[in-house]
């Protein structure tokens, strides 16, 4: 069956610094991947998708990659600041193609 | 708010009530969704429904029964729920059913069953 894994439960950055998030999926060769923003209590905001065919997706300090060969999408936020702290979710389809399936996230601090 | 209302925010309930959970949209989305986040683990999809017609059904338990009577609502019915069933539920739409266009969530109920 499908799987995501998202390598890192957490991640502690300095401000300023470029944070550097991992998405790894197994068993699938999706068409789409997403990422998304959690913050405590509330629920996903969307930030980005890219395509299979696209190689990097930017959006003003975010950037996006996807490496189907790897099977591996890389999320940096340049410049980070401490208002970035958050839960970060990798997202892409299920092999049904009717939904988005979740990996478990990575919470980033951004210290000052 | 992000377009997508879910109501109540937060819900106690007892193993043998009955109650409902509530989301609204007006984004003009054609699908929309129920996921189910709970601690340390990944959203699990639930329920999917594209022009108010079920399309997944995720091997959810029949305590759990889904109503979506028009594109703008979609309900979630609960009863004789179980403790393990407390968790943050959650409400999205899209454009499309699928991963074609991002997703649109609400905040979510958080659901206690005592």
């Amino acid at each position: 069956s499908q799987k995501i894994e998202q390598n890192s439960e957490a991640l502690n950055i300095q401000e300023g610094k470029t944070a550097t998030l991992t998405c790894n999926y197994t068993n699938y060769s999706p068409a789409y991947l997403q990422w998304y923003r959690q913050d405590p209590g509330r629920g996903p905001v969307f930030l980005l998708l890219i395509r299979e065919n696209e190689k990097e997706k930017r959006k003003e300090r975010l950037k996006v990659t996807f490496d189907t060969t790897l099977k591996q999408s890389l999320f940096h936020i340049t410049a980070s600041q401490p208002a970035d702290s958050a839960t970060y979710l990798c997202a892409l389809d299920n092999q049904a193609g009717t939904a988005l399936i979740f990996g478990k996230g990575t919470t980033l601090s951004v210290s000052s | 708010e992000t377009g997508v209302t879910q109501t109540p925010r937060h819900l106690v309930m007892g193993m043998t009530n009955k109650k409902s959970l509530k989301c609204e949209q007006h984004l003009g989305h054609n699908a929309m969704y129920w996921y189910k986040q709970s601690a340390k683990k990944p959203l699990e999809l639930m329920f999917v429904y594209s022009l108010e017609e079920r399309v997944e059904n995720n091997s959810v338990p029949s305590r759990f029964s889904p109503e979506c009577p028009n594109s703008s609502h979609l309900f979630l019915h609960l009863h004789t729920l179980q403790p393990e069933d407390s968790a943050l539920y959650l409400c999205a739409s899209s454009q499309n059913h699928g991963s074609q266009n991002g997703y649109t969530f609400g905040s979510g109920t958080r659901l206690t069953v005592v």
